[in-house]
C-alpha cells in the first residue's frame, strides 16, 4: 500500500503571494491532518478532516485554510503569506481518525517565504 | 488544554548501549493515548511506540519500550541496544480519548544522536 504523499516537496515563494498544498492519504483513510512545523513554534496542528467536513480547527489564522475531495485528498490553502509562514508542512492520515487510529505521516511540504 | 514537555533538548548515547528519553505532559483528563514518534533526516514522521492510558502495563516494541507513570503524568521511551539508524529527533504526543478526532499535542522534540 503506498503511503502518504505530499505535493510539491519543496516550494519557495514570496510576501503576499498564496499557496496550495496537496496531501493524499494512504488509501482507504479518510481522516487528513495537518501540521505546521517550524523551530520555533515547534509542531502545531493545523486542521482535521474527515469525509469532507473540517473536524478540528488549531489555532492559526483565517490565512490558512483546508478542504478535502471525495477521493480523501486534502489540500490547504494559505493567503497572503508572511515570512513566519516558512515551515515544513506535514500531513497525516487515518483510517477515521478515531483516538485508536494510527496516524501515518507524509514526508511534509517545505515551504520557504522570501 | 493539554501540554506536552520533553526538557532535554539533545540527548547521546553510545552505539549499543541504553538511553531514556523523558516526556512529562499536563491534562484533566482520564482516558488518552500517548505516542512516541521519531524524525529522522528525512523530515519523515515514523511511529515508534503508542501507549493507552487505561493500560497500566508498559507498552514494549522490540528495542523501545515506556515507563509511563499515570499519577505522575511521565512518559519515557527507553531505546536498549541503540543503533546508528536510531539517531533522530523523539517526539512526545499526547492525544485524546475524549474530544473527536485524531489532534496530536506534540513536546519540543529531543535530537538523539548514537555515537559509533
Amino acid at each position: 500500500k503506498a503511503g502518504v504523499t505530499q505535493t510539491p516537496r519543496y516550494l519557495i515563494k514570496t510576501r503576499g503571494q498564496q499557496v496550495t498544498l496537496s496531501c493524499s492519504p494512504i488509501s482507504g483513510h479518510r481522516s487528513v491532518s495537518w501540521y505546521q512545523q517550524t523551530p520555533g513554534q515547534g509542531l502545531q496542528f493545523l486542521f482535521e478532516y474527515f469525509s469532507e467536513t473540517q473536524r478540528n480547527k488549531g489555532n492559526f489564522p483565517g490565512r490558512f485554510s483546508g478542504r478535502q475531495f471525495s477521493n480523501s485528498r486534502s489540500e490547504m490553502n494559505v493567503s497572503t503569506l508572511e515570512l513566519g509562514d516558512s515551515a515544513l508542512y506535514l500531513c497525516a492520515s487515518s483510517f477515521k481518525g478515531s483516538s485508536t487510529d494510527t496516524q501515518y505521516f507524509g514526508p511534509g511540504t517545505r515551504l520557504t517565504v522570501l | 488544554a493539554q501540554t506536552v514537555t520533553q526538557s532535554q533538548p539533545e540527548m547521546s548515547v553510545q552505539e549499543a548501549e541504553t538511553v531514556t528519553l523523558s516526556c512529562t505532559y499536563d491534562t484533566s483528563e482520564s482516558d488518552y493515548y500517548l505516542f512516541w514518534y521519531k524524525q529522522p533526516p528525512s523530515r519523515q514522521m515514523i511511529l515508534v511506540i503508542r501507549q493507552e492510558a487505561y493500560k497500566q502495563q508498559n507498552a514494549t516494541e522490540n528495542r523501545f519500550s515506556v515507563n509511563f507513570q499515570k499519577a505522575a503524568k511521565s512518559f519515557s521511551l527507553k531505546i536498549s541496544d541503540s543503533q546508528l539508524g536510531d539517531a533522530a529527533m523523539y517526539f512526545c504526543a499526547y492525544r485524546s480519548v475524549e474530544t473527536s478526532g485524531s489532534r496530536l499535542t506534540f513536546g519540543e522534540g529531543t535530537q538523539l544522536t548514537v555515537n559509533p
